[in-house]
């Protein structure tokens, strides 16, 4: 069946302006997270979501990153004024519902180059 | 979150047993040990996990030492599709977000 697939794949933008990442989780799937992956590190978490609402947001690094999942199922990463620092890969990953034991199925990514 | 340790790097022929381990000596009771890997340009994939029993499925055997102060990653017949960096965490009944480490690159030769 379809995994999680996030859009675009890659971006290019430039200092100082506005991107979106996009998340296609599994159909079904309640829980949504969203991780960045810098070079050579393990991906680091940013932000939970339970249905519609952010169960956990204390990993986003400061308030230019916001993201939204109105319907429960798709969910957007919004960055306001990129910095060259904010270049890394943005993972997505879904799982069945939030339980501990619920394994969580990573999307491919989006490489995010922020000249 | 218990902090977990693990080698930088391995080693393996491929069709041989790859046994990867990892230290987390202050686990506490509640506290899961989860492998995920990532092979190269991928997102990261669920391997197995456990509490304090020995597990095994499809893909590989987790072997938890009595005190749960370590555990050992079993991929028992490698091949070259195995290679990537593998990941430990200790992951406590209330978290939600995996914590990723550096991981162990495992890399099985032919």
């Amino acid at each position: 069946g379809a995994g999680v697939s996030q859009t675009p794949s890659n971006k290019v933008t430039e200092k100082g302006k506005y991107v979106e990442l996009r998340c296609d989780p599994i159909s079904g799937h309640t829980a949504l997270y969203w991780y960045r992956q810098s070079l050579g590190q393990g991906p680091e978490f940013l932000i939970y979501f339970q249905g519609t609402g952010a169960a956990d947001d204390s990993g986003l690094p400061n308030d230019r990153f916001f993201a939204v999942r109105p319907e429960g199922s798709v969910s957007t990463l919004k960055i306001q004024r990129t910095e060259r620092g904010d270049s890394a890969v943005y993972l997505c990953a879904s799982s069945l519902s939030g339980a501990l034991y619920n394994e969580q199925f990573f999307g491919p990514g989006t490489r995010l180059t922020v000249l | 979150d218990a902090k977990t340790t693990q080698p930088t790097s391995m080693d393996c022929a491929e069709g041989r047993a790859a046994n990867l381990p990892c230290n987390h000596s202050t686990i506490s009771g509640n506290e899961y040990v989860y492998w995920y890997r990532q092979i190269h340009s991928q997102g990261p994939q669920y391997i197995i996990h456990g509490l304090k029993n020995n597990e095994t499925n499809e893909m590989a055997s987790l072997i938890i030492t009595e005190d749960r102060k370590s555990s050992t990653l079993i991929l028992p017949h490698a091949t070259l599709r195995d290679t990537a960096v593998y990941y430990c965490i200790a992951l406590s009944g209330s978290a939600r977000q995996l914590t990723f480490g550096s991981g162990t690159q495992l890399t099985v030769l032919p």
